[in-house]
């Protein structure tokens, strides 16, 4: 069953760091997410991107956090100058088609981000 | 603004018992999508369920159902006869029809099966 991949599985950084966050969706999806979970708590929405340009975004994705899909199967997302409350676990998702309805989310197993 | 509550936070249960997990949602949206998403110990986020908010037949997959009721804002999930392997962190999400597609999610209901 195809799947998304997401590397590292575990990052840790220093705080003021830039960290970079990489998945590689499901091959004919179209739609790609980043949502992250701090420990214990509830998955939050960070931005969706669709035909190479952001299409929602939330109050979390701020002007520190950017996403870029470089090559066609990658899927990254970058922070920039990391603080202690980045620290969770980012999930990247993707999708077949909106217009269709499906939007159904296939996730990946997560990137857990420490922040010391 | 959407939310989705699930009051539930934590159920245990001995296996073979049957349990049903709440979801209640509010959304300004007259046409939507309600999930249901299993986080098992292993941290991946498994889909289980997509209901869109006009249909509102109930549906059975094996041990798991699912009532939506569209009366109450609500979007129940049941399994039956549970097992050990049911044991996990269970979301319910929501989403708009058009427009926003991003998923809200409850906060989660952790189901603990003993056996």
């Amino acid at each position: 069953e195809p799947e998304v991949t997401q590397t590292p599985s575990h990052q840790v950084t220093q705080m003021g760091q830039e960290v970079i966050l990489r998945c590689v969706p499901i091959s004919n999806h179209l739609y790609f997410y980043w949502y992250r979970q701090i420990l214990g708590q509830k998955v939050e929405f960070l931005v969706s991107f669709y035909n190479n340009e952001i299409s929602e975004k939330s109050e979390i994705f701020d002007d520190r956090f950017s996403v870029e899909r470089p090559d066609g199967s990658n899927f990254t997302l970058k922070i920039r100058s990391t603080k202690l409350e980045d620290s969770a676990m980012y999930f990247c998702a993707s999708s077949l088609d909106r217009d269709s309805g499906a939007n159904v989310l296939t996730f990946g197993a997560g990137s857990r981000l420490t922040v010391l | 603004a959407q939310k989705v509550t699930q009051a539930q936070t934590e159920i245990s249960v001995v296996e073979k018992e049957d349990v049903t997990l709440d979801c209640v949602y509010e959304t300004r949206d007259t046409t939507y999508y309600l999930f249901w998403y299993k986080q098992p110990p292993s941290g991946e986020l498994v889909f289980l369920i997509r209901r869109n908010s006009f249909d509102e037949q109930n549906e059975i997959s094996g041990r798991y159902s699912w009532n939506f009721q569209k009366s109450t804002s609500s979007f129940n999930f049941t399994i039956t006869a549970s097992q050990v392997v049911d044991s996990a962190v269970y979301f319910c999400a929501l989403s708009g029809y058009t427009g926003r597609r991003a998923l809200t999610f409850g906060s989660g209901t952790r189901l603990q099966v003993q056996p």
